[in-house]
């Protein structure tokens, strides 16, 4: 079950960061904040996941907050291609991964 | 080369019939699954195997079953196909049952 919340849709201007929110205010202290992304016809990829402190990798950067009540996924720099659907996910180690409905993220030119 | 392929990509086939879909990970993991995406695009588990054993089952009619020759290698067939199942599944692999999940590129069935 999906224990989190995030905004339908977002558009972002290309070449702007774009910043996906994600509501999880039920969070366990033991379960990690995962990303995943789904651009169209393709599988799920995963993108980054942090359990209190703040990560970055070469694709996206995830803040959460203090209280681990939210997070933010943040795309640096959009391009077209990173047009997708952003998946939220909360999950303690050795559980499922149980998608929403995600976030549609359209960048536009 | 690609991490989590699954075979075929495209399916179309009758009501009735029985299919497979193969899935193979070449990433040495101990741990694979099949989701299965509806034409809502809700993403849902069906099946998790850790070194070829059923770990997790969700509520799927036992039309499906899954089979698990090695690690690598988790295929899915499906008997007396209905309508319904028309959807793309899934395969996906993880290092073990507490680690990211990564995922193939899906086998889009349709049931005519």
């Amino acid at each position: 079950d999906a224990k989190t919340t995030q905004p339908p849709s977002m558009d972002c201007a290309e070449g702007r960061a774009a910043n996906l929110p994600c509501n999880h205010s039920t969070i366990s202290g033991n379960e990690y904040v995962y990303w995943y992304r789904q651009i169209h016809s393709q599988g799920p990829q995963y993108i980054i996941h942090g359990l209190k402190n703040n990560e970055t990798n070469e694709m996206a950067s995830l803040i959460i907050t203090e209280d681990r009540k939210s997070s933010t996924l943040i795309l640096p720099h959009a391009t077209l291609r990173d047009t997708a659907v952003y998946y939220c996910i909360v999950r303690a180690t050795g559980n499922q991964f149980y998608f929403g409905t995600g976030t549609s993220l359209t960048v536009i030119p | 080369d690609t991490a989590v392929s699954q075979t075929p990509k495209y399916l179309v086939t009758q009501m009735g019939n029985d299919k497979s879909i193969k899935c193979e990970q070449n990433l040495g993991h101990d741990t694979m699954y099949w989701y299965k995406q509806d034409s809502k695009k809700f993403l849902k588990i069906m099946f998790s195997y850790n070194n070829k054993e059923l770990i997790i089952n969700e509520t799927v009619p036992n039309r499906f079953s899954p089979k698990s020759p090695d690690k690598a290698h988790l295929n899915l067939h499906i008997n007396s196909l209905e309508l319904g199942d028309s959807a793309v599944y899934f395969c996906a692999s993880s290092l073990d049952l507490g680690n990211t999940i990564y995922f193939g590129e899906g086998s889009w069935l349709t049931v005519v």
